[in-house]
């Protein structure tokens, strides 16, 4: 059963960037599949943040573009969010996921806070 | 983007109710994706390609629709449906979200 698992600091000042990993068992990230990273913030508002597919390309939402990053270590088998230049609108619930499989992570929780 | 609308925001239903959830969008799109999330937990994916059941999906679950409108029917409501639930697209980039609905128990 493929499982994943969000890490990562749970409070991270602004202006700063927010980093989280993804581990991911039960299945190779190479074999298939994109590999997103989806927040959810206060109020529920639920917003897709981007993908790295199972080939190592990218797709970010236009809204981010400037300041994210996703990345991957093939060999732990984990895909990694970088998001620069944080703000307190960036408080919210981050969760790593494969839409295409229906797979989620439980979700960190990450409060932007001086 | 495309923008989801979904409604009714809130509900209630009795066990053994019919609960229809619907989600307008904004633009075409070819399939959508229903999503229950319960307090504390992540979402759990009910129905993918506008009606089919993800596995371990009870058969109560059913999802329709086409073009811009879209629908999640729980035949028979139960104690544990009590969620909100989320429509979802990607037949344009980038996938968007419906703002939520939540379903209590009456």
């Amino acid at each position: 059963e493929i499982q994943l698992q969000e890490s990562g600091p749970g409070l991270v000042k602004p202006s700063q960037s927010l980093s989280l990993t993804c581990s991911v068992t039960g299945y190779t990230i190479t074999s298939g599949y994109d590999w997103s990273w989806i927040r959810k913030f206060p109020g529920n508002k639920m917003e897709w943040m981007g993908y790295i597919s199972y080939s190592g390309s990218t797709n970010y939402n236009p809204s981010l573009k400037s300041r994210i990053s996703i990345t991957r270590d093939t060999s732990k088998n984990q895909f990694f969010l970088q998001l620069n230049s944080v703000t307190t609108e960036d408080t919210a619930t981050y969760y790593c996921a494969s839409l295409t499989s229906g797979y989620w992570g439980q979700g960190v929780m990450v409060t932007v806070s001086s | 983007e495309i923008v989801l609308t979904q409604s009714p925001t809130t509900t209630a239903a009795s066990p053994g109710e019919k609960v229809t959830i619907t989600c307008l969008a904004s633009s075409s799109v070819s399939n959508m994706y229903w999503y229950q999330q319960k307090s504390g937990a992540s979402p759990k994916l009910l129905i993918y390609s506008t009606s089919s059941l993800a596995s371990g999906v009870p058969d109560r679950f059913s999802g329709s629709g086409s073009g811009t409108s879209y629908s999640l029917t729980i035949n028979t409501m139960e104690a544990e449906d009590a969620a909100t639930y989320y429509c979802q697209q990607w037949s344009s980039n980038p996938p968007t979200f419906g703002a939520g609905t939540k379903l209590e128990l009456k």
